[in-house]
């Protein structure tokens, strides 16, 4: 069973350009997280999505980004026309429906550096 | 304002003896408190978790603590071991209506931890 699989795990994208990180979830998981890492810092919060829905973006900066989660296909986050200070972390996390201990299984991560 | 923190940026313990890891909140609404472990170029990894109706919970080597009026949770590892060197975070989740799911977990930024041999 595939854990949850991020890719590129390294992106580099000059500055204006669209980054694009996508996020396989575990098998029969139908939750997805992203989260973003900057340097020294913790993991910050961006966004939950179900299945063609978005149930929770208060941690997602109101322009430039947007993530989706369709029917058929992996969870994109798209970053529009980035900036330095985007250079970070992103990791994607997946839960199924209901989970015991409230643990959630993170992907490796896509490093986007932007120059 | 954090509302997870983890004032220890690192640790440094000695193999077999025990590491013990600190996490204050700062938000009552907090219900359930999660231990995740990441090593340099992966995801984290989760732990070990507690429900704010517990005042501990074991797991093998590991032992959360929570002291709810304190605010306060740590983490024990015992005996610790050089493959448990690796940065330690704490997180928590505070109980919204989403039907069962955990949503957004606050992070803290982390404690180092280094286990000599």
């Amino acid at each position: 069973n595939a854990g949850v699989m991020q890719n590129p795990r390294h992106l580099v994208r000059r500055r204006g350009q669209e980054a694009r990180l996508r996020c396989s979830p575990m098998k029969g998981h139908s939750h997805v997280y992203w989260y973003r890492q900057l340097p020294e810092e913790g993991l910050k919060f961006m966004v939950y999505l179900q299945k063609e829905n978005i149930i929770d973006e208060s941690g997602m900066p109101k322009e430039r980004f947007s993530a989706e989660f369709p029917k058929e296909g992996p969870s994109i986050l798209r970053i529009q026309q980035v900036v330095r200070g985007d250079s970070a972390a992103y990791f994607c996390a997946s839960s199924p429906r209901w989970s015991e201990n409230y643990g959630y299984t993170f992907g490796s991560g896509t490093r986007l550096t932007v120059v | 304002d954090q509302q997870v923190k983890q004032n220890s940026p690192s640790l440094s313990v000695q193999e077999g003896r025990i590491s013990i890891l600190n996490c204050d909140y700062t938000n009552s609404m907090f219900d359930y408190f999660l231990w995740y472990k990441k090593y340099p170029a992966e995801g984290p990894t989760f732990l070990i978790s507690i429900s704010s109706i517990k005042d501990k919970n074991e797991d093998g080597r590991f032992t959360v603590f929570l002291n709810k009026s304190a605010k306060h949770l740590s983490l024990h590892i015992v005996p610790s071991q050089p493959g448990d060197s690796a940065v330690y975070f704490c997180a928590a989740s505070e109980d919204k209506d989403y039907g069962g799911s955990q949503g957004n977990l606050i992070f803290g930024k982390g404690t180092k931890l280094s286990v000599k041999p």
